[in-house]
């Protein structure tokens, strides 16, 4: 049973455009959601994260909006940059509950074109 | 300010070995994770230290387990290794035990022939 679902493995933009990047989740637990950006054989980059009790933080290029009652999150990116290109993991915690342990959803690969 | 740092950044081992790998997190960070990533899998979270005590743990067998010592790096150890245990181990350290942001090593590639 998937608790965090990132239903699009791919994505392809051109550059200057924006990318949006969706993940839905299921357990009503969670309260604190991350993004993080990840190379092949390296470890996952923390981009930006967002509390549930807020519906959208920005952090430069990155912004991530929340939608606790459709229980779904996007992150934006814009303006995309072929540097961006990488694979794309939201995860989810609930904070209350399990601290730090984290849930990822399976991954979005973003393709970046110049 | 260092990063996590995980070593060693490559091990190949036969199956029914046991291996230890290991994770020093960010000075001040009290807290550290260890998640699997697989391809079939994806990441997957295997357990979490505080100040020496395991607070969270995945859905792993006993053959996983770790420690945590009192300067916060911490130790995994997988016994009787199998094939499927061949994946990218990733340690991740936190500040607190209160849900902040998780900062990532580079990971150990483990390989199980």
């Amino acid at each position: 049973d998937q608790q965090v679902k990132q239903n699009s493995p791919s994505l392809s933009v051109q550059e200057g455009r924006i990318s949006i990047l969706n993940c839905d989740y299921t357990n009503s637990m969670f309260d604190y959601f991350l993004w993080y950006k990840k190379y092949p054989a390296e470890g996952p980059t923390f981009l930006i994260s967002i509390s549930s009790i807020k519906d959208k933080n920005e952090d430069g290029r990155f912004t991530v909006f929340l939608n606790k009652s459709a229980k779904h999150l996007s992150l934006h990116i814009v303006p995309s940059q072929p540097g961006d290109s990488a694979v794309y993991f939201c995860a989810a915690s609930a904070r209350r509950n399990a601290g730090n342990m984290l849930t990822f959803g399976g991954g979005t690969r973003l393709m970046v074109k110049p | 300010k260092a990063g996590v740092t995980q070593t060693p950044r490559y091990l190949i081992k036969t199956r029914g070995q046991q291996v230890t790998l290991s994770c020093s997190p960010i000075s001040g960070h009290r807290s550290v994770s260890w998640y699997q990533q697989t391809p079939g899998q994806g990441l997957q979270f295997l357990f979490e230290y505080f100040s020496e005590t395991q607070r969270n743990k995945g859905n792993f067998p006993g053959r996983f387990s770790g420690r945590q010592f009192s300067n916060s790096r911490s130790e995994m150890n997988v016994s009787t290794l199998e094939l499927g245990d061949s994946a990218l181990y990733l340690c991740a350290s936190s500040l607190s035990s209160l849900g902040t942001e998780a900062f990532f090593g580079q990971g150990t590639r483990l390989t199980v022939v």
